[in-house]
């Protein structure tokens, strides 16, 4: 299962918006509506940022949201913060019974 | 709270072996889903392996089918990994990750332990 296509990084000011591609194929992101992301500040564990393309767990703030078109899921970040400065990583269910993760992107605050 | 604590990491040389535990707390250990998931220095995320909550469903990336083996005892709420014919490229910081249900990702992860294969 090869890995889902993310853009290496991105970039934004505080307070700007910025989005992240993950692009798949018809058999993971275009099959499943079963997208997650992740966020991953240097040295920690990834934190789970949204669910099933566009779900947020408790806790996280509503400026992450999600979405999906064909075989490319979207994380966007509205209101960009300092914090949120970190990798993102986003992961798909497949026709494999496999989950497989995206390259990773990482976000700079300007 | 939810908490998931890794262990059993350390220098290995090529062709060892190592395995791995996972000691999960503060949620009903049985009813999850677990999955290990590592990453190579500087890397990103790699899937490795899940097992469902009762043991009888397995899968392994392809990068480490045959070589490594998941399982888990509910009895001690704890996940195990055991790594042989290790080799340079399975160094990594390995997570242990509790499923959320339905193939929906991961919401509790464990700090990682570091796994160096190296002569």
């Amino acid at each position: 299962q090869s890995a889902l296509t993310q853009p290496a990084s991105v970039s934004g000011s505080p307070g700007q918006s910025i989005t992240i591609s993950c692009t798949g194929t018809s058999s993971d992101v275009g099959v499943y509506n079963y997208v997650s992301w992740y966020q991953q500040h240097p040295g920690k564990a990834p934190q789970l940022m949204i669910y099933k393309v566009s779900n947020r767990p408790s806790g996280v703030p509503d400026r992450f949201s999600g979405s999906k078109s064909g075989n490319t899921a979207s994380l966007t970040i509205s209101g960009l913060q300092a914090e949120d400065e970190a990798d993102y990583y986003c992961s798909s269910y497949t026709t494999s019974s496999t989950p497989v993760f995206g390259g990773g992107t990482k976000l700079t605050v300007l | 709270q939810v908490q998931l604590v890794e262990s059993g990491g350390g220098l290995v040389k090529p062709g060892g072996s190592l395995r791995l535990s996972c000691v999960a707390s503060g949620f009903t250990f049985s009813d999850y889903y677990m999955s290990w998931i590592r990453q190579a220095p500087g890397k990103g995320l790699e899937w490795v392996s899940y097992i469902s909550s009762s043991g009888s469903t397995i899968y392994y990336a392809d990068s480490v089918k045959g070589r490594f083996t998941i399982s888990r005892d509910n009895a001690k709420n704890s996940l195990y990994l055991q790594m042989n014919s290790l080799r340079v490229e399975d160094t990594a910081v390995y997570y242990c990750a509790r499923g959320r249900g339905g193939n929906s990702g991961w919401d509790y992860w464990g700090q990682g332990t570091l796994v160096t294969v190296s002569s």
